[in-house]
């Protein structure tokens, strides 16, 4: 199957700081890419669809300005958080469509804020 | 928006017999129905899928059902080994899985005893 590809694995970082996150398809073009977060043993919940040379589109409740996401080419969609705090502590997950409907993870970032 | 409902969070079986893990969609028109399973600090591996155009699919050990009257789409395990033991997760998607995110149930916790 298609694989995608994230970076890093995991990260800590003190509170204020900001947080960029990589997804990757290594051998399709995604363009379209989905970012998800997940706490500890709770299902993943959709942030925003990353759109290849457009901006997101964020679901309801997630701010924009605090989860930043660039999509600038077809195998790449960046995710920064800004200004951590603690509450951003997470784990996130990106996904991307392999061109025959499945949808394909990363391995999943563990961001944790200091 | 769809609201995907799953049930049971828990469920522990004897190694050898079945389990069965059911869901629930709000909007007809979701189309896509996927099941993953997450090992702890792992991203979410695709085990079987069906659409809105088949009512049942099977893999081996693994089979989905789907009623489209009802809105309501179970995994079947059978012959559970401890290897099946994970937190499996339901999905829908409006767009078979392209173009939209998927939204996911809460996930199910399952527990192969020896």
């Amino acid at each position: 199957g298609a694989v995608v590809s994230q970076h890093p694995s995991r990260v800590i970082c003190k509170s204020g700081t900001s947080v960029k996150i990589e997804c990757r398809s290594l051998d399709f073009q995604a363009t379209t890419m989905f970012w998800y977060r997940q706490f500890p043993k709770q299902s993943l919940m959709l942030m925003a669809t990353s759109n290849e040379g457009s901006k997101a589109t964020y679901e309801q409740g997630v701010e924009k300005d605090k989860f930043l996401i660039n999509h600038a080419s077809l195998t790449l969609s960046t995710l920064t958080v800004t200004s951590a705090h603690p509450e951003d502590s997470s784990f996130y997950i990106c996904s991307a469509n392999g061109g025959t409907g499945e949808l394909f993870f990363g391995e999943g970032s563990r961001l944790t804020v200091l | 928006g769809e609201n995907v409902e799953q049930h049971p969070s828990t469920l522990s079986v004897q190694e050898g017999d079945s389990a069965v893990i059911k869901c629930t969609y709000s909007d007809s028109a979701s189309n896509y129905f996927p099941w993953y399973k997450q090992e702890l600090g792992k991203r979410p591996q695709l085990i079987i899928d069906i659409r809105s155009n088949v009512g049942e699919k099977k893999d081996q050990r693994i089979a989905v059902t789907l009623n489209k009257t009802a809105k309501h789409f179970s995994l079947h395990i059978t012959e559970t080994q401890p290897e099946d033991s994970a937190v499996y997760f339901c999905a829908a998607s409006l767009s078979g899985g392209g173009a939209d995110g998927l939204t996911f149930g809460k996930g199910t916790h399952l527990i192969i005893q020896p």
